[in-house]
């Protein structure tokens, strides 16, 4: 069975203090494996779609990277505004519905 | 462009009762997907149409139960509501051929006591 994990739970950065996001997943074929933010009371908020070892992508402060069991989203110098739980994903079996993990709260203070 | 649109935004019920929670896709997505999301579960994957037909179906009771229209619009039905029903319902929706990527909704929160 697809399981996707993603780690930490919860992540508490200064401005400006870089890090990264883990998110491990399991799948037989994978078929794209995407991040999403969500902000709360919101619905999740498209990020990035990722389909083969080595592809990174980049938006703003943020790059996806992704390897053959892993992929990364790192958050350069973030601000106030990044703070969010971030959600990694890969699809569902043939279709577009999606397996999720748990997310990563993200929490930036000034 | 409009967003995926659902309504209604907040649902309150009682155990037993059934609920009927409902979604408009963007103008030209055939594919809707819904999601139940709670704080100890996350978000998990309800079921999937494309064009009125059910594609994927994910792990829960047959209490779940959706459909969709001819204009793509879709419902979800959950009967006999139990108080762990309680979630944010999300819908997301989706044109093929564009990266399959999956838009959602602001969701219904539902609210079982």
């Amino acid at each position: 069975e697809d399981q996707v994990t993603q780690s930490p739970e919860a992540l508490r950065l200064q401005e400006g203090e870089s890090s990264s996001l883990n998110c491990s997943y399991t799948v037989s074929g994978l078929r794209g494996l995407f991040w999403y933010r969500q902000d709360p009371g919101k619905g999740p908020e498209f990020l990035f779609t990722l389909y083969s070892a080595g592809e990174e992508k980049e938006k703003e402060r943020l790059k996806a990277t992704l390897t053959k069991k892993e992929s990364f989203l790192h958050i350069t110098a973030p601000k106030p505004e990044d703070s969010a739980t971030y959600l990694c994903a890969v699809r569902v079996n043939s279709g577009y519905a999606l397996n999720f993990g748990k997310g990563t709260s993200l929490l930036v203070t000034p | 462009k409009a967003g995926v649109t659902q309504t209604p935004r907040y649902l309150i019920k009682t155990r037993g009762q059934q609920v009927t929670l409902s979604c408009s896709p963007i103008s030209g997505h055939r594919s809707v997907s819904w999601y139940q999301q709670t704080p100890g579960q996350g978000l998990q994957f309800l079921f999937e149409y494309f064009s009125e037909t059910q594609r994927n179906k994910g792990n829960f009771p047959g209490r779940f139960s959706g459909r969709q229209f001819s204009n793509s619009r879709s419902e979800m039905n959950v009967s006999t509501l139990e108080l762990g029903d309680s979630a944010l319902y999300l819908c997301a929706s989706s044109l093929a051929g564009s990266g399959n990527i999956q838009y959602f909704g602001a969701g219904t929160r539902l609210s079982v006591l």
